[in-house]
């Protein structure tokens, strides 16, 4: 089925611990992104990509780095996990304005991301 | 920078009522994207209903309608006819228009709705 497919689905970290969470869409958009989501907070961008080979950071990006590895697939790799990381991530992706069919986004199912 | 505004955190209707859901926004851009987010219990984030700010008619889809006045910078859900499967987070999100919307969504903190049998 098309849509945004995202890697593991739950996950349990030491605090230091690294780990990559793995995202990859199949409807040729052009926009990825990863939001966290924390009780209370809504969704929060962490980093997006507005295009293959270009990243920029979103409103929380502390502690995370991100790889646009070409159209289809954009990880986030959290180095050293602290307890603060403990969160629900979604990986969602987009067309671009001039190509909207329905001018909303996609989203994965999101990782439940523990770190003890 | 945009910001989203929730102000309820929770709402209860009985099953069959009507119900509304508030969401305010703040920007400088004149052109721009407002959705009404669904997540049940499954964590999947479902698009209900979306907005173009061009456009002064207010959106519809079936049993859910806006209410958008852009001069107030509001634009709130209207659920007719609640039903047990519309219990669930609502999330209001913008999109601006900027860098041919790639920026990304700015998300409300979210309305939690339970619906009452």
């Amino acid at each position: 089925n098309a849509g945004v497919t995202q890697t593991p689905k739950f996950q349990v970290l030491k605090t230091g611990q690294s780990m990559t969470l793995q995202c990859a869409q199949d409807m040729n958009h052009n926009s990825m992104y990863w939001y966290r989501q924390d009780p209370g907070m809504g969704l929060r961008l962490i980093y997006y990509s507005a295009s293959e080979g270009t990243t920029d950071k979103g409103e929380v990006p502390n502690g995370y780095n991100v790889s646009r590895l070409n159209k289809r697939e954009f990880s986030l790799r959290l180095e050293s996990a602290a307890p603060s990381q403990t969160s629900v991530y979604f990986c969602a992706s987009s067309e671009g304005l001039d190509r909207l069919v329905n001018y909303g986004y996609t989203f994965g199912s999101g990782t439940r991301l523990t770190v003890v | 920078a945009q910001t989203v505004t929730q102000s309820q955190p929770e709402m209860s209707v009985q099953e069959a009522e009507t119900v509304t859901l508030s969401c305010t926004y703040d920007t400088s851009e004149s052109d721009y994207y407002l959705f009404w987010y669904k997540q049940p219990p499954s964590r999947q984030m479902i698009l209900v209903i979306r907005q173009e700010a061009y456009k002064q008619q207010n959106a519809t889809e079936n049993r859910f309608s806006v209410n958008f006045q852009k001069a107030a910078k509001s634009f709130s859900l209207k659920i007719s006819d609640s039903q047990l499967g519309d219990a669930a987070m609502y999330f209001c999100a913008y999109r601006s228009r900027r860098r041919g919307g790639a920026d990304g969504l700015t998300f409300g903190k979210g309305t939690h709705l339970i619906i009452q049998p």
